[in-house]
């Protein structure tokens, strides 16, 4: 059964920093892995989309890595801004391609 | 183009009632699925339907049913709530089930309060 984990459950960090959230997930035979963003009451936005095929996508200041053997996956977020406060959700969905497996998030807070 | 859009926002309903929620897809998309996300956790699948057909089904009770409609849009359907049926339900829509990227767009949800 897949299972997906996210570290740190929060961050607090002050404007400008660098950072890095962690994804981890159990079964290394998926299709792709989502990350997502989710403001508080609000949906998800899709952020990066990395095809199991390939290492690493990015999109302006977001840097997302997949290492598919060991499980892991990080989302680097480049000179942090309070408008990234947010909750970053990792997924991924396994090769039948039916149903996206989420980590419980990261509630990431950035103060100016 | 539109995206995903879900309604109602939001509703309230008490224990023993039944609820309909609708989800319209991304125009071109065949794919929807619901997932169910509580408080403070990860959304969590419930179903996925392609082409009109079930696809797949969470680990829901048999109280939550779900269909789609010929122009793809989606309904999703819960008897007798339960408390522990308060939640934010998402839909979310692709373009077919694996194939091209099986990247999935969400909507905004349904906020689903039971008292």
């Amino acid at each position: 059964k897949q299972e997906v984990t996210q570290i740190p459950a929060a961050l607090s960090v002050p404007e400008g920093e660098n950072l890095v959230l962690n994804c981890s997930f159990t079964d290394s035979a998926i299709y792709n892995l989502q990350w997502f963003r989710q403001d508080p009451g609000k949906g998800l936005t899709s952020l990066l989309l990395i095809q199991s095929s390939q290492r690493e996508q990015t999109s302006g200041r977001l840097n997302a890595s997949l290492d598919k053997s060991s499980g892991r996956s990080t989302l680097y977020i480049a000179a942090s801004q309070p408008g990234d406060s947010a909750t970053y959700l990792c997924a991924v969905l396994g090769q039948a391609g039916t149903a996206l497996i989420f980590g419980k998030g990261t509630t990431l807070s950035v103060s100016s | 183009d539109a995206g995903v859009t879900q309604s109602p926002t939001h509703l309230i309903k008490t224990r023993g009632q039944q609820v309909t929620l609708r989800c319209s897809p991304i125009s071109g998309h065949k794919s929807v699925s619901w997932y169910q996300q509580v408080l403070g956790q990860g959304p969590q699948f419930i179903f996925q339907y392609y082409e009109k057909e079930e696809r797949g089904r969470g680990n829901f009770p048999d109280r939550f049913s779900a269909r789609q409609f010929p122009n793809y849009s989606s309904e999703l359907n819960v008897n007798a709530l339960l408390l522990g049926d308060s939640a934010l339900y998402l839909c979310a829509s692709s373009l077919d089930r694996t194939g091209n990227t099986g990247e999935l767009f969400f909507g905004e949800g349904s906020r689903l309060t039971v008292l």
